[in-house]
C-alpha cells in the first residue's frame, strides 16, 4: 500500500465550479497536511497547510483533514481559468523533515 | 522575505558528463534544505536533505551527491551521468526554527540527459 495516493486526473470543470480533490494515506501518525498548486514547469507552491483533524479556510481555498479516515481534501471554490495546474498533496508527522507526497491531480477550468 | 534561487533553468548534457546545480536562499538563517527530483508521473522524490553546514542526509543510493559549503547554499551534483538522471531538479527550504513542515521550492531545473 502507497503512503499517500492521490488519483491524478485530468480533472476538467467548467469556470465558476467547485473543485474538489482529494488524498487519502496510510500513516495514521502523520498530523501536518499540505497542499501545493504547481504551473506547469515550475516549482510546486504551498497554498495551504493544516495540523491535525478540521477544516481550514483562506480566500477560495478550502482544505479539510478527517484522520479517522486517513482522508484530506482540498476544495477551491469559483474557479478560475488561472487555476489550472497540478495540485499535490503533501503530509508528514511531528518532527520529521520528509513529506510524503502524492502524485498529484491535474486540474483543467475551462472558460 | 525569503527567496530561493536556482540555476541554471534549463541544462542538456551528454551521458558520462559531470553536473552541478546550485540553490541558494536569501532572507533566512540556518535553513533546512532539500533536493528532490521530479519524474513525470513518479512524484516528487526527496534526493538529499541538509539541516546545517556540512550536514547531508541520502534518501536514494545514486550517483549523485549533495553538499552545503555555506549556510544558505545547497549544490547538487554528479561525476557521471545517467540516462535515467533526467528530469525536473527541485530545491526546497524550510525553516529550522518552526514549521520544518512548510517547504518552500524554488523554480526548478530541467534536466535532459542524452
Amino acid at each position: 500500500q502507497k503512503e499517500v495516493e492521490q488519483d491524478p486526473g485530468p480533472l476538467s470543470v467548467p469556470e465558476g465550479a467547485i473543485v474538489s480533490l482529494n488524498c487519502t494515506y496510510s500513516n495514521s501518525a502523520f498530523q501536518y497536511f499540505m497542499w501545493y498548486r504547481q504551473y506547469s514547469r515550475k516549482g510546486p507552491e504551498l497554498l495551504m497547510y493544516t495540523y491535525s483533524s478540521g477544516n481550514k479556510e483562506d480566500g477560495r481555498f478550502t482544505a479539510q483533514v478527517d484522520k479517522s479516515s486517513k482522508y484530506i481534501s482540498l476544495f477551491i471554490r469559483d474557479s478560475q481559468p488561472s487555476d489550472s495546474a497540478t495540485y499535490l498533496c503533501a503530509m508528514t508527522d511531528y518532527g520529521n523533515n520528509r513529506l510524503a507526497f502524492g502524485k498529484g491531480n491535474q486540474v483543467v477550468v475551462i472558460p | 522575505s525569503q527567496t530561493i534561487h536556482q540555476w541554471p533553468a534549463t541544462l542538456v548534457q551528454p551521458v558520462g558528463s559531470p553536473l552541478s546545480l546550485e540553490c541558494t536562499v536569501e532572507g533566512t538563517s540556518n535553513p533546512n534544505l532539500y533536493w528532490y527530483r521530479q519524474a513525470a508521473g513518479r512524484g516528487l522524490q526527496l534526493l538529499f536533505y541538509s539541516v546545517g553546514i556540512g550536514q547531508i542526509s541520502s534518501e536514494v543510493p545514486q550517483n549523485l551527491s549533495a553538499s552545503r559549503p555555506q549556510d544558505r547554499q545547497f549544490i547538487l551534483s554528479s561525476k557521471k551521468l545517467l540516462l535515467s538522471d533526467s528530469g525536473f531538479y527541485l530545491c526546497a527550504w524550510s525553516s529550522s526554527a518552526r514549521g520544518y513542515y512548510e517547504q518552500y521550492f524554488g523554480p526548478g531545473t530541467r534536466l535532459t540527459v542524452t
